[in-house]
C-alpha cells in the first residue's frame, strides 16, 4: 500500500457527461500527479500541483481540469467525456517539487466511457 | 511524438534468466531515468533509477546500464522470477524540469516457472 488514496476505484458513465476524480496524498507529500494510462498510449503525464499551486503541465487536454486543496487533496475533473477518454487515471504524491523524489502512486480510477 | 521508446513490448522469460528491457531517448536535457514497475490491478512503483553521470546502478537482482554516448538506458533483472511478472516502465525527466516525466510505453515481462 502506497498511502496514497484514489476514489472512486471504477466509474462508468457517458458520453458529454462530467467527472470528478479525487486523490488523497501520502501523509506529508505536498507534490501530487496525475497520470492517464490507455492501452495504446501508456502512461502520460497529465498535471502536477504542489502545497495548491499548479508546476507542470504535460497532455492534458482542455476539458480536464485540477486543483489541490489546502488539505492537500487534488481533484480531475473531466468533461465533455469522450470515448476515448475511457482510461486508467492515477494520482502520484512526492514530498517535494522535483521529479527526482520518489513518486508514489495510488491504485488507479477505471474510467469507462459509454 | 513519443520522447521515450522501450523494446520490446513483451518479454517471456524462463525462470532464472536475465530479463533485459531497453529504452532510447533523444532529448540530451534528460537528466534522470527511472524505472517503475507494475502488477495488474496496481499503480506503478519506482523501482531504480539512474543518473547519467555513472553508466550502472545495481540494486540486487535489478540493474539499470546507461550509455550516454548512444542515448540509451536498460534494465537488466538477473536470475528472474515469476514474481516479477509484471509490467515494466522506463521514463525520463529534464533537468530544469524534473516535475514532468515522460515514459516509455511499458514492456509486459511474464517469467515462466
Amino acid at each position: 500500500d502506497s498511502g496514497v488514496t484514489q476514489t472512486p476505484k471504477h466509474l462508468i458513465t457517458a458520453t458529454g457527461q462530467r467527472v470528478t476524480l479525487r486523490c488523497s496524498p501520502r501523509s506529508g507529500d505536498l507534490s501530487v500527479y496525475w497520470y492517464q494510462q490507455s492501452l495504446d498510449q501508456g502512461l502520460q503525464f497529465l498535471i502536477q500541483y504542489y502545497n495548491g499551486e499548479e508546476r507542470a503541465k504535460g497532455n492534458i487536454l482542455e476539458r480536464f481540469s485540477a486543483q489541490q486543496f489546502p488539505d492537500l487533496h487534488s481533484e480531475l475533473n473531466l468533461s465533455s467525456l469522450e470515448l476515448g477518454d475511457s482510461a486508467l487515471y492515477f494520482c502520484a504524491s512526492s514530498v517535494g517539487l522535483a521529479g527526482y523524489y520518489e513518486q508514489y502512486f495510488g491504485p488507479g480510477t477505471r474510467l469507462t466511457v459509454t | 511524438q513519443q520522447q521515450v521508446k522501450q523494446s520490446p513490448q513483451s518479454l517471456i522469460v524462463q525462470k532464472g534468466g536475465i530479463s533485459i528491457i531497453n529504452c532510447a531517448y533523444e532529448n540530451t536535457a534528460f537528466d534522470y531515468f527511472p524505472w517503475y514497475q507494475q502488477f495488474p490491478g496496481k499503480g506503478p512503483a519506482l523501482l531504480i533509477a539512474i543518473r547519467p553521470d555513472v553508466s550502472e546502478k545495481k540494486e540486487g537482482r535489478f540493474t539499470i546500464s546507461f550509455n550516454k554516448s548512444a542515448k540509451q538506458f536498460s534494465l537488466h533483472i538477473m536470475d528472474s522470477q515469476p514474481g516479477d511478472s509484471a509490467t515494466y516502465f522506463c521514463a525520463a525527466s529534464k533537468k530544469d524540469n524534473f516535475n514532468k516525466f515522460y515514459f516509455g510505453s511499458g514492456t509486459k515481462l511474464n517469467v515462466k516457472p
